[in-house]
Parts: C-alpha cells; structure tokens; sequence
C-alpha cells in the first residue's frame, strides 16, 4: 500500500518560516491534504487540495505538492502552530484508499 | 452547526468486544461517507475503517479486518463500528470523520472516544 514519510519533527523560532515535507511515490499526481493536531485535541484541516485552505485557516498555512514531495509551510510561526501535522492522500487504486503520513512535531522555540 | 458525537468507549478485556456510535448533526449526513480513524497513545494516526454514503463502499485496514464491521444509519444520522476480538493494539482514541465528497479529506472531526483494552 501507499506509504508518506514525513521528518519526525522540526523546530523554528517565532517568526521565521516552518516547512513540512511528506515525502511519496509520485504524490505529486494525487490531491495532499494536512492536518494539525494539538494535544488532547482532534486533528483539524489546515489545507486541502495540495494548497487550498479552509474558511478560518491563516494565510500562514500554505501547501505545494510536485513530483515525489509535498510540503506544508508555515509563515511567521506563532507559539499557537506548535502542534503535530499529518499529510493525507486518497490512494483510488487501493482497497486502503485513506493514507496518513507518518507525523511531524512542530516545536516554537 | 455541524457537529460529530462520539460515544461507547471503555475498558474492556482482551477478546471482547465494543460498540462506538457516532452522532451526526447540522449537515445531511446521508450524503457523505464517513470514516474512523484511531491513535494508539503517543503514536500518529491510523485510518481505520470506511463507508459511502449508502454503504456500498465499505474498506478496512488489514489491521482490524475480518474483526470491526463499519455500519450506517442514514435514518438516525449514525456511524457505528462493532469490534470484536478486541487486542492490547486497540487501544486508542477513536474518531469519527466526515469525508468531502470530491478530493476525499476528512473535513469535520469528533472529539473522539478512548477504548482500552487491558486485562
């Protein structure tokens, strides 16, 4: 089945830019969607579609996705984006369509 | 407002079983499918099982197939997943999920039911 890798965590000071890869087997032929998981929390869609962003998401969550990454940025990180982010993708050809990727930490220093 | 209710987590002893439900409500829930999807404690996200909105397409990940069963019903605007032969490895918070109609995403979470299975 599909398999997404992503760093297991990464560290940005407030203010500076946080990037998140999720790395797959030509993902960029597939629609890649992220989520953000604070503690104790459910997960929620940061940006879907590659790089489309729900109704009350930041414009500091943005998405990109070609060949074989797709990447999740940050801009002006604020203590609040500390959190775990996950991609997603729908595998159509798979009788295990719904894949998570492996999960980064993001840590504000 | 749209919203997902989960309930019927617990303890229970290795080889039983359980029954989440999960509540819809604020949307027409018979016209997305609906996914679970669980976190074993500390670990990432696992997608768990899926059913369409009229339970013609229904998948399960190798890890609980042959003992959850995804079930629906649209009258009741309600989810269910029965788990039988339950294993130390469930443990988790379960959730249920709303999948978009077009690209597939999961675009409204529950807040999530914790099962534990321990002796």
């Amino acid at each position: 089945s599909y398999v997404l890798t992503q760093p297991p965590s990464v560290s940005v000071a407030p203010g500076q830019t946080a990037r998140i890869t999720c790395g797959g087997n030509n993902i960029g032929s597939k629609s890649v969607h992220w989520y953000q998981q604070k503690p104790g929390q459910a997960p929620v869609l940061v940006v879907y579609d590659d790089s489309d962003r729900p109704s009350g998401i930041p414009e500091r969550f943005s998405g990109s996705n070609s060949g074989n990454t797709a990447t999740l940025t940050i801009s002006r990180v604020e203590a609040g984006d500390e959190a775990d982010y996950y991609c997603q993708v729908w595998d159509s050809s798979s009788d295990h369509p719904y894949v998570f990727g492996t999960g980064t930490k993001v840590t504000v220093l | 407002e749209v919203q997902l209710v989960e309930s019927g987590g617990g303890l229970v002893k290795p080889g039983g079983s359980l029954r989440l439900s999960c509540a819809a409500s604020g949307f027409t829930f018979s016209s997305y499918s609906m996914n679970w999807v669980r976190q074993a404690p500390g670990k990432g996200l696992e997608w768990v099982s899926s059913i369409s909105s009229s339970s013609s397409y229904i998948y399960y990940a190798d890890s609980v197939k042959g003992r959850f069963t995804i079930s629906r019903d649209n009258a009741k605007n309600s989810l269910y997943l029965q788990m039988n032969s339950l294993r130390a490895e469930d443990t988790a918070v379960y959730y249920c999920a709303r999948v978009d109609r077009r690209y597939y995403y999961m675009d409204v979470w529950g807040k999530g039911t914790t099962v534990t299975v321990s002796s």
